[in-house]
């Protein structure tokens, strides 16, 4: 079974700072790996994904993530912070393409103070 | 406008009654999913379909069931035995071996 750790629940920076949010992983087999944004009662945004391609993903908003298989992680970056950003940022694994579904973690809030 | 939709936005469950969450999607995806999410607790898998009259249960199907009798939609039925029913409900699907694409949310309450 798969799983994925997110460090930190609430994470916050300084408009214009670099982003960075964490993510951890635990797969059997290579695994699919997907960033979402979540804005206050709404549905989740892609904002990347890493399906064994290239290992620098670029986004969408400016956001990129790379993976690292020695470290079983997924990090999201992003060089410059705009208020805009400010969100629920959720990492997600799967295997065998998703179609099972996909395993979340428990998300990161990240605040933009200005 | 291609989509997922949502509805109600949100809804109110008295004790011991059914509900019902729909969902719709005019994407001609195969598979669709639902998740339920808590404060602090991520998205947790219900239940998912990969394809028409078939489904299979998630992580936490135990209190709800669903159908699958149209490949647009895969409505939702949280039962009267779901003894903690109050969350946020995300409908999401994806075409085989895609990306999930996730629906606006249903607010369900109980009052």
């Amino acid at each position: 079974a798969q799983s994925v750790t997110q460090l930190g629940s609430h994470v916050s920076v300084s408009e214009g700072a670099l982003v960075l949010l964490r993510c951890n992983y635990s797969s059997s087999v290579p695994p699919y790996l997907f960033w979402y944004v979540q804005y206050p009662n709404q549905g989740l945004q892609l904002l990347l994904k890493y399906t064994s391609a290239a290992t620098l993903v670029k986004g969408i908003n400016g956001f990129e993530a790379e993976f690292k298989k020695s470290e079983t992680s997924f990090h999201l970056t992003k060089p410059s912070a705009h208020m805009s950003d400010a969100a629920e940022y959720f990492c997600a694994v799967s295997v065998g393409g998703g179609a099972d579904g996909l395993t979340f973690g428990k998300g990161t809030h990240l605040i933009i103070q200005p | 406008d291609g989509g997922i939709t949502q509805s109600p936005k949100y809804l109110f469950r008295k004790e011991g009654q059914n509900v019902t969450l729909s969902c719709e999607q005019n994407l001609n995806h195969d598979a669709m999913y639902w998740y339920r999410q808590d404060p602090g607790q991520g998205l947790r898998l219900i239940y998912y379909s990969q394809i028409v009259n078939d489904f299979q249960k998630g992580d936490i199907a135990e209190g709800y069931s669903v159908s699958r009798e149209k490949k647009e939609s895969f409505p939702l039925t949280v039962t009267s035995a779901q003894k903690n029913p109050t969350a946020f409900y995300l409908c999401a699907s994806s075409p085989s071996l895609g990306t999930q694409y996730f629906g606006p949310g249903t607010r369900l309450l109980v009052l």
